[in-house]
């Protein structure tokens, strides 16, 4: 069973820190590696995503590395705010098409005042 | 615009029983897809349904079975409620850019 391994599982911050939170996949049929946000009570939501033809994509505050020959993948959060406490879900395509997804386990973060 | 509509959202259930989630989508997707999210857990796919016509398995099926009714409407159904079918289900869809839709979540309690 493919999996998707997602740390750490909670993250605390001060207003202005730059939370980091890592994936690690172990094979995936296609090269397509999205982050979801999750608020409390709502589903979730595409963040940003990445095709890796690049190791580095920049969308606003949020940034996604990705590591091929590692299988790893990580998101940054640059002058992170209150607003985007929120649990957040990195996910990978399995075998039988690039929108059929497995998900990690989640991160919630806190970003505190 | 709606986006994707989940019903209910609420239930409480007694093991046994069986009931149905209804999801339907407005954005003309061809792809639907049923997810249960655990604490700690993250989410995990039940069934997709990658067009109207097909649906296959996720991984985590048993228990549980679908039907894609039209290009709008992808059912989830639970026939005999087990306590380990406790979760906040959720509905999505997604079309050529990959990209998926969540509904709000259906939360279900099983006693």
């Amino acid at each position: 069973q493919q999996q998707v391994k997602q740390s750490p599982q909670s993250l605390i911050v001060q207003k202005g820190g730059i939370p980091i939170i890592n994936c690690a996949y172990e094979n995936t049929a296609f090269d397509y590696f999205p982050w979801y946000q999750q608020f409390p009570g709502k589903g979730p939501a595409l963040l940003i995503a990445i095709r890796p033809d690049v190791s580095e994509k920049k969308e606003g505050r949020f940034t996604i590395s990705f590591n091929k020959s590692a299988k790893q993948f990580s998101l940054h959060i640059m002058d992170s705010q209150p607003g985007d406490s929120a649990t957040y879900f990195c996910a990978a395509p399995i075998s039988g098409g690039y929108n059929k997804l497995i998900f990690g386990a989640g991160t919630r973060l806190a970003v505190h005042p | 615009n709606a986006g994707v509509t989940q019903t209910p959202k609420f239930q409480v259930l007694k093991t046994g029983q069986s009931m149905t989630l209804q999801c339907a989508q407005d954005m003309n997707h061809n792809s639907m897809y049923w997810y249960r999210q655990d604490p700690g857990m993250g989410l995990r796919l039940i069934y997709y349904s990658a067009s109207e016509g097909t649906t296959d398995k996720g991984e985590v099926p048993n228990g549980y079975n679908v039907s894609r009714l039209n290009k709008r409407e992808f059912s989830l159904r639970l026939e005999s409620a087990a306590p380990s079918q406790t979760s906040v289900y959720f509905c999505a869809s997604s079309g050529y850019t990959g990209e998926l839709f969540f509904g709000e979540g259906s939360r279900l309690t099983v006693l």
